[in-house]
């Protein structure tokens, strides 16, 4: 139990192009949603926590109109990277918790190169 | 501000035990978590600690001390498979996980 899936798994975009990343947890529930952005050989940053019907809250440095999230629905989240340009190229992984459950669940990520 | 500690390389020899140390500095505390990390691939979890003391799962255990801030991650009988980054992560008083910046563990033969 406990899957994530995000889809696509990678993308390669124009710049100017906008793409959209999906999240759905599979089995579970997920009242809150996370967005992570992870450079090569670097951590991962958090992004922006989203709750199921609610405004995401974004980390401080996050374009909240460059990079817009949804969470319509308890099992579906999606972040859209708008006008990507070459440095928006990352790994963008999202993961989902139940309500009063301290694991995350990560999905397996989205490797986005903009040309 | 909150920090997160944890070196940045180990290198352990296939079937012998290492240990990965991590210190916190957080404002508040709601428990640690440690993931695996592939290259390429999304974080697997591993363990988490609330209470002081050690949780054993397998060949991997995890230890945790409040009041010094600081946790371990133990790998018992490596395995090549077990080559990967190591993530400390820290629940802090608003429930946000802060993360460190990762331990690659290399496995030689």
């Amino acid at each position: 139990g406990a899957v994530v899936s995000q889809h696509p798994s990678w993308v390669i975009c124009k710049s100017g192009t906008s793409v959209k990343i999906e999240c759905r947890s599979l089995d579970f529930q997920a009242t809150t949603m996370f967005w992570y952005r992870q450079f090569p050989k670097q951590s991962l940053m958090l992004m922006a926590t989203s709750n199921e019907g609610s405004k995401a809250t974004y980390e401080q440095g996050v374009e909240k109109d460059k990079f817009l999230i949804n969470h319509a629905s308890l099992t579906l989240s999606t972040l859209t990277v708008t006008s990507a340009h070459p440095e928006d190229s990352s790994f963008y992984i999202c993961s989902a918790r139940e309500l009063f459950e301290n694991e995350q669940f990560f999905g397996p990520g989205t490797r986005l190169t903009v040309l | 501000g909150q920090n997160i500690d944890q070196p940045t390389e180990m290198t352990a020899t296939e079937g012998a035990i290492v240990q990965i140390n991590c210190t916190y500095q957080t404002s508040g505390f709601n428990g640690l978590f440690w993931y695996q990390q592939h290259a390429g691939e999304a974080p697997t979890f591993l363990s988490y600690n609330v209470l002081d003391g050690l949780e054993e799962k397998g060949r991997f255990s995890s230890f945790l001390s409040r009041s010094k801030g600081y946790s371990y991650l133990l790998l018992k009988e490596l395995q090549m498979k077990d080559s990967a980054s190591y993530l400390c992560a820290v629940k802090d008083s608003n429930y946000q996980l802060i993360w460190g910046a990762g331990t690659k563990l290399i496995i030689k033969p």
